[in-house]
């Protein structure tokens, strides 16, 4: 089945380090992956997306790479915000038997410290 | 566009109520969801619509839960009668039918039952 994974948090990063969250995925097919964040009290916003292999989703200093070799979309950013403090989550799309499925993982708090 | 509407934001009631949560979608998207989310379990799907039909509901926990979309516009959650472990947030997202688009989530409704 579908599946996506992605790595635990708490992360906490002083301002202006490098960021990474990691994420894999399972999935049959094709499927497109997303980031999304949520910040206190409210709904997760899109971040970025990717549609195909080797595609890079880029939004507000953030990028995630589509790797189809190592089933990953890895998150990253150059120099972090105290305004980056948040939970991200990592997510695909895939239609499995005429079913649309979205799926979520479980979420990572970032935490960045001035 | 004003994005998707939920409504109330908050809501206290005692076990044993009815509660009904309320949601309208993006116009033009065609995709409701109803998630739910808790610090134990992440984000839950519950339900989604697809042109007003149900179409997938095997995330609804139990039978106290059930959710209606009468027209393109709106959209229920209801939950008779409401329990203490059914406190979450409870998040509609849509999204249009294009493949590949994002989900559009709410700002949710956070539900307390005492």
């Amino acid at each position: 089945g579908n599946s996506v994974t992605q790595m635990e948090g708490p992360v906490t990063l002083s301002e202006e380090a490098f960021l990474t969250i990691n994420c894999t995925y399972t999935a049959t097919g094709y499927p497109s992956l997303f980031w999304y964040v949520q910040y206190p009290g409210e709904g997760l916003q899109l971040l970025l997306k990717a549609t195909k292999a080797d595609d890079k989703g880029s939004n507000k200093g953030f990028e995630a790479t589509y790797r189809k070799e190592t089933t990953s979309f890895h998150l990253e950013k150059g120099s972090v915000q105290v305004s980056d403090s948040a939970v991200y989550f990592c997510a695909l799309s895939a239609t499995t038997s005429g079913t649309y499925k979205y799926i979520f993982g479980t979420g990572t708090r970032l935490k960045v410290l001035a | 566009d004003a994005g998707v509407i939920q409504s109330p934001r908050h809501e206290v009631t005692e076990m044993g109520q009815e509660v009904t949560l309320r949601c309208k979608p993006i116009s033009g998207h065609d995709y409701l969801f109803w998630y739910r989310q808790t610090m134990m379990r992440g984000l839950e799907l519950l339900i989604y619509f697809n042109n007003n039909v149900p179409i997938d509901d095997s995330g609804m926990p139990e039978d106290r839960f059930s959710a209606k979309m009468p027209n393109a516009s709106f959209s229920t959650l209801k939950i008779q009668p409401s329990e203490p472990r059914d406190s979450a947030v409870y998040f509609c997202a849509s999204r249009a039918e294009t493949d590949n688009s994002p989900l559009h989530f709410g700002n949710g409704t956070r539900l307390t039952v005492t």
